[in-house]
């Protein structure tokens, strides 16, 4: 089955400085590409996705990078802001929409002011 | 984007006792997914849920652990069984909400403490 790992575990950075969190997948009939951010207490929301027709998907300060030939994409944050602290996960399904995910284990965002 | 009803929020509850989950969509999904995820981990796929067919376990899940009904469109319950420490987790439903670009929309979750 599908495989998803991401990096880093942890980051935190200063309020103003970009923010970098990539995944890895191993299944290539993978099509769809989502990020969701969970603050603490809450449930997952849906922040941006992506589908394999696409390289680079952007809205406002969240942006995502996707390349299908080396099974990786990443969330890019620019201008953080401590509301941008929470928990970040990655995911991936087979087919053009959240059918069956398989999630990353995480990567926790703190932003300093 | 589409609302997710899940009751109870949480609950506390003794060892070789059931718990049934319930979730109401506020409109019609042909597949709602039940999720766990333990304390600070990641979520995990217990099982797709489809409307008039038995739903679908992912490995490591089972039904007699795990019921899952199905009666209609918008609603799902999941059913944690003869309950052990270990079972102590937040339990999420959600649906691919075609409001949200068809990703997931979950429930607003069930912690369950196992004592």
């Amino acid at each position: 089955g599908e495989n998803v790992e991401q990096h880093p575990s942890t980051l935190s950075v200063q309020e103003g400085d970009s923010a970098v969190i990539k995944c890895t997948y191993s299944d290539s009939a993978s099509n769809y590409f989502p990020w969701y951010k969970q603050e603490l207490g809450k449930r997952p929301q849906l922040i941006i996705d992506i589908r394999s027709n696409v390289g680079e998907k952007k809205d406002q300060r969240i942006a995502v990078t996707l390349n299908k030939t080396a099974k990786h994409f990443s969330l890019h944050i620019t201008e953080t802001q401590p509301e941008d602290s929470a928990v970040y996960f990655c995911a991936a399904s087979i087919g053009t929409n959240a059918g069956k995910s398989t999630f990353g284990d995480g990567t926790t965002l703190t932003v300093k002011p | 984007s589409a609302v997710i009803s899940q009751k109870p929020s949480r609950d506390i509850c003794q060892r070789g006792t059931s718990l049934t989950i319930q979730c109401q969509v506020d409109s019609q999904v042909t597949m709602m997914f039940w999720y766990r995820q333990q304390p600070g981990q990641s979520l995990t796929l217990i099982a797709t849920a489809n409307q008039g067919s038995e739903a679908t376990y992912e490995s490591g899940f089972v039904i007699d652990k795990f019921p899952i009904s199905r009666p209609n469109l918008t609603f799902s319950t999941l059913t944690v069984s003869n309950m052990s420490p270990e079972d102590s987790s937040i339990y999420l439903c959600s649906v691919a909400d075609q409001t949200a670009n068809y990703g997931y929309t979950f429930g607003s979750g069930t912690r369950l403490t196992v004592v």
